[in-house]
């Protein structure tokens, strides 16, 4: 079966440069989902779209923004990178409908982003 | 505001022997979903299994069962004949309401390692 597709899967960049991390949910699937963990940490909500609209926000820093496209696809673009954004990023995915209503979270490989 | 705990950090078990994750949260909604994550040391996260809260059923799936009970906000986990392929990060997470694009909160993990 299909899975969340997420490019690129390792990055490495200098602090104050920017980053674009791109995410592909499994097909059909309407809401994606922006996570950032850190070393030996748990994963940290950082955005979510449903049908291509802002759904929820957590902690992310106003550095970062994100949308998702009208093929459901997503993008995270992270600007002025710090040494702290260095970490591993998941984007997951689930299939809401039309009934808006949450289905479980699928999560795609991660993009491990080394600012240095 | 939602919370998970996960109070046991690191689980050490021989091989066959069955191994509980503990799991505790904090919620004031009514309507929340409870899951549990897998993630083995190549980094990815697996989803294992959802329950909502309307839903108290205890189930067993393979080698896997869970124990929810409203009454203590206990969600605890439950791999029976663990193997060698066990080890890895298991997280418990929750994620209020049931709307679209609704975030995780997910507990600091426990780290399950499984000798042969």
């Amino acid at each position: 079966a299909a899975g969340v597709i997420q490019s690129p899967r390792h990055l490495i960049k200098e602090k104050r440069e920017t980053a674009t991390l791109k995410c592909y949910p499994i097909p059909r699937h309407d809401t994606v989902y922006w996570y950032q963990q850190g070393p030996g940490q748990d994963p940290q909500f950082l955005i979510s779209f449903y049908e291509k609209m802002q759904s929820d926000k957590g902690s992310i820093p106003d550095r970062f923004s994100a949308q998702q496209f009208s093929d459901y696809h997503s993008e995270l673009n992270m600007s002025s990178l710090e040494l702290g954004d260095s970490a591993l990023y998941f984007c997951a995915s689930s299939l809401a409908g039309l009934a808006g209503v949450m289905g479980e979270q699928y999560f795609g490989p991660g993009t491990r982003l080394t600012v240095t | 505001a939602q919370k998970v705990t996960q109070a046991q950090t690191e689980i050490s078990v021989v091989e066959k022997e069955d191994v509980t994750l503990d799991c505790v949260y904090e919620t004031r909604d009514t309507t929340y979903y409870l899951f549990w994550y897998k993630q083995p040391p190549s980094g990815e996260l697996v989803f294992l299994i959802r329950r909502n809260s309307f839903d108290e059923q205890n189930e067993i799936s393979g080698r896997y069962s869970w124990n929810f009970q409203k009454s203590t906000s206990s969600f605890n986990f439950t791999i029976t004949a663990s193997q060698v392929v066990d080890s890895a990060v298991y997280f418990c997470a929750l994620s209020e309401h049931e709307a679209a694009g609704n975030k995780l909160t997910f507990g600091g993990g426990t780290r399950v390692l499984v000798k042969p």
